[in-house]
């Protein structure tokens, strides 16, 4: 089954430390997408690669860094830059009708 | 400035009860508004995309209508499954996506 998955579920991590979440897909989506979700407001736009080795920032990039080095796999890290970085993240790729397709999604908690 | 609001915020209905939830847009250049489904914990799941005013698309219990304003997601006869947030977005002219905050509906038995 195609797909796209994100790992781990969960993640803890203590103030001050970096931390990378992993995304892959293998529907052969050339694009790939990363957002953050907050209670009560909609998806914002972290980064996204349209391309392997070409990525671009999206409206929320202060404190976040990304790779696409493979077509498959889009992980983001979460530096310790970012001044809140508990939230919802999820990733998705689009197909050629610009339709997003998303992973189950990791919450990331920092203490 | 581009902009999806959706509303209500919230919606509780009892099983059965037909509702429809609202999203209206501002986007120059509208390249397709997309409808999800997200259950908690989740990532938001594919239901439709829409891409000119008159435009319906159906699945079960759900219908999507879009006008040049707006989209209205109809619900006929709903169950408590389908309780959950339903999301929408609006591609504008660079294909990004503009997301709503969602609508969370919730069927009671």
């Amino acid at each position: 089954d195609g797909g796209i998955t994100q790992s781990p579920k969960y993640l803890f991590r203590k103030e001050g430390q970096n931390v990378t979440l992993s995304c892959e897909q293998n529907l052969n989506h050339d694009a790939m997408y990363w957002y953050r979700q907050d209670p009560g407001q909609g998806l914002r736009l972290i980064y996204y690669s349209q391309i392997v080795n070409d990525f671009q920032k999206g409206d929320i990039a202060e404190g976040y860094s990304v790779s696409r080095e493979k077509k498959e796999s889009f992980p983001l890290t979460v530096t310790s830059a970012q001044k809140n970085p508990t939230a919802f993240y999820l990733c998705a790729s689009t197909n050629t009708d610009y339709e997003q397709y998303f992973g189950p999604g990791t919450r990331l908690t920092v203490t | 400035e581009d902009q999806v609001t959706q509303s209500p915020e919230a919606l509780r209905l009892q099983e059965g009860e037909s509702s429809s939830l609202n999203c209206s847009y501002t986007v120059s250049g509208l390249r397709g508004l997309f409808w999800y489904r997200q259950d908690p914990g989740k990532g938001p799941e594919f239901l439709f995309t829409l891409y000119s005013a008159g435009e319906e698309k159906e699945k079960e219990r759900l219908k999507a209508t879009l006008t040049k304003k707006e989209s209205f997601l109809h619900i006929t006869a709903p169950k408590p499954e389908d309780s959950a947030t339903y999301l929408c977005a609006v591609g504008d002219s660079n294909y990004q996506l503009i997301w709503g905050a969602g609508t969370k509906l919730i069927i009671k038995p």
